[in-house]
């Protein structure tokens, strides 16, 4: 199965925006939605964002996601230091799968 | 409130077997499709295996296929994941997760996972 492809690492300061990219392919995201999950060490990760762009209810506005041909992205605004965690990417494949990208480090400085 | 929990981890030598299981409630089991996903340590996810809500329908990573077997109980609301000829690389945590009710395939709520290390 394919592998969604995102950045080892990012990083923010409080207050300001970031954003994590996500790259798949034809048969990835660019024919299926992207979700976003939220991973603090230890802990089970939690769903961010669903079908590119909505947020589960409890989810703040601060998280939002678009998506645009095989490429996704999560931005997160007014960056709070609870942000820092894993975050990953995920898409139903065609060829009968779920991927998911291989996390994003976020820091926050 | 949605819970689910994860057993049945533990040590296992290479090619051996074990059994998970993940008893659900505090939600409609019979009509939710679910999943397994696991997290080798330190490494990112990696999904398992999806099983529809009425069973009949089932995906394997290629990872896993002809070596493990989901399956579910909708009477005991239970999902379980028989794991033969396990390697070194299957150790992970292991999460069974319930799927979002507007995405079919989505892992949505996830248990807390169970622990699988192989090892000789």
């Amino acid at each position: 199965q394919s592998v969604l492809t995102q950045p080892p690492s990012a990083a923010g300061t409080p207050g300001l925006r970031v954003t994590i990219s996500c790259s798949g392919s034809s048969s990835s995201i660019g024919s299926n939605t992207v979700s976003w999950y939220q991973q603090v060490p230890g802990r089970a990760p939690k769903l961010l964002i669903y079908s590119n762009d909505q947020r589960p209810s409890g989810v703040p506005d601060r998280f939002s996601g678009s998506k645009s041909g095989t490429s996704a992205s999560l931005a997160i605004s007014g960056l709070k230091s609870e942000d820092e965690a894993d975050y990953y990417c995920a898409a139903w494949d065609d060829s009968l799968s779920v991927v998911f990208g291989g996390g994003t480090k976020l820091t926050v400085l | 409130e949605v819970q689910l929990v994860e057993s049945g981890g533990g040590l296992v030598q290479p090619g051996g077997s074990l059994r998970l299981s993940c008893a659900a409630s505090g939600f409609s089991f019979t009509n939710d499709n679910m999943n397994w996903v696991r997290q080798a340590p330190g490494k990112g996810l990696e999904w398992v295996s999806f099983i529809a809500n009425h069973g009949r329908i089932i995906y394997y990573a290629d990872s896993v296929k002809g070596r493990f077997t989901i399956s579910r109980d909708n009477g005991k609301n239970s999902l379980y994941l028989q794991m033969n000829s396990l390697r070194d690389e299957d150790t992970a945590v292991y999460y069974c997760s319930r799927t979002h009710p507007a995405v079919w395939w989505l892992p949505d709520y996830w248990g807390q996972g169970t622990l699988v290390t192989v090892s000789s």
